[in-house]
């Protein structure tokens, strides 16, 4: 039982490349999340789902996209990346009962964009 | 609109002595607060929560924090500070209604002097 899984751990991007980060999940939880941090920034939402299909937009969307086909996988895409998408990606399951806000991390993505 | 302000970016502490972790929260609906604890390079761990039940929340390694509405403060203590807490913790903070987005502060490094 892994929790959430980040792929790639690291990575190094040129200016205008794409990728994707890969979050799978084995604990079953419909509310999934993407988050972005900086030094001194604490940690900024970027996009979240509610469940397989539902998808929605949170504080710094721009430049990124996402999907969710299945409960499992929630894969964050950058476009034409850009130096200010060299960050840490956290990708984290909502666990609290009802759900509250309690949220399970996966270990990060570190991008660097050059 | 909910926001969390943690007070301090740096906070030092020798070995022993008490840990006071500042948060204030700004919230328009009762809010659900968290304190999340994180080590280098890995992910957030939850330290402990607020979901409106007990005031004095009692969390992981001996970590406690006190839900003050008329201060709208959260701040996490912990009597005797040992080597290993030092890290970097964030306070965040959830709201009923919608799809629950969790709000982070900026986060606060402890340093634990020997």
């Amino acid at each position: 039982n892994a929790g959430v899984t980040q792929t790639p751990k690291f990575r190094i991007l040129k200016i205008g490349q794409s990728m994707t980060l890969q979050c799978t999940q084995d604990m079953n939880h419909n509310y999934m999340y993407w988050y972005r941090q900086d030094p001194g920034m604490g940690l900024k939402l970027i996009y979240y789902s509610v469940g397989a299909g539902i998808t929605d937009k949170g504080e710094v969307p721009n430049g990124y996209n996402v999907s969710r086909s299945t409960t499992e996988d929630f894969p964050l895409r950058l476009e034409l990346a850009a130096p200010s998408q060299t960050s840490v990606y956290f990708c984290a399951i909502g666990t609290g009962t009802g759900y509250t806000g309690e949220l399970f991390f996966g270990e990060g993505s570190r991008l660097t964009v050059l | 609109a909910q926001s969390v302000t943690q007070l301090g970016s740096h906070v030092s502490v020798s070995e022993g002595a008490l840990v006071l972790l500042r948060c204030n929260y700004s919230s328009s609906v009762p809010p659900y607060l968290f304190w999340y604890v994180q080590y280098p390079n890995q992910g957030l761990q939850l330290l402990l929560k607020y979901t409106s039940a007990a005031t004095l929340v009692k969390g992981i390694n001996g970590f406690e924090a006190e839900f003050k509405k008329s201060e709208t403060s959260f701040h996490l203590t912990k009597p005797s500070a040992h080597m290993s807490d030092a890290a970097e913790y964030f306070c965040a903070v959830s709201s009923l209604g919608g799809y629950q987005k969790v709000t982070f502060g900026t986060g606060t490094k402890l340093q634990v002097i020997p």
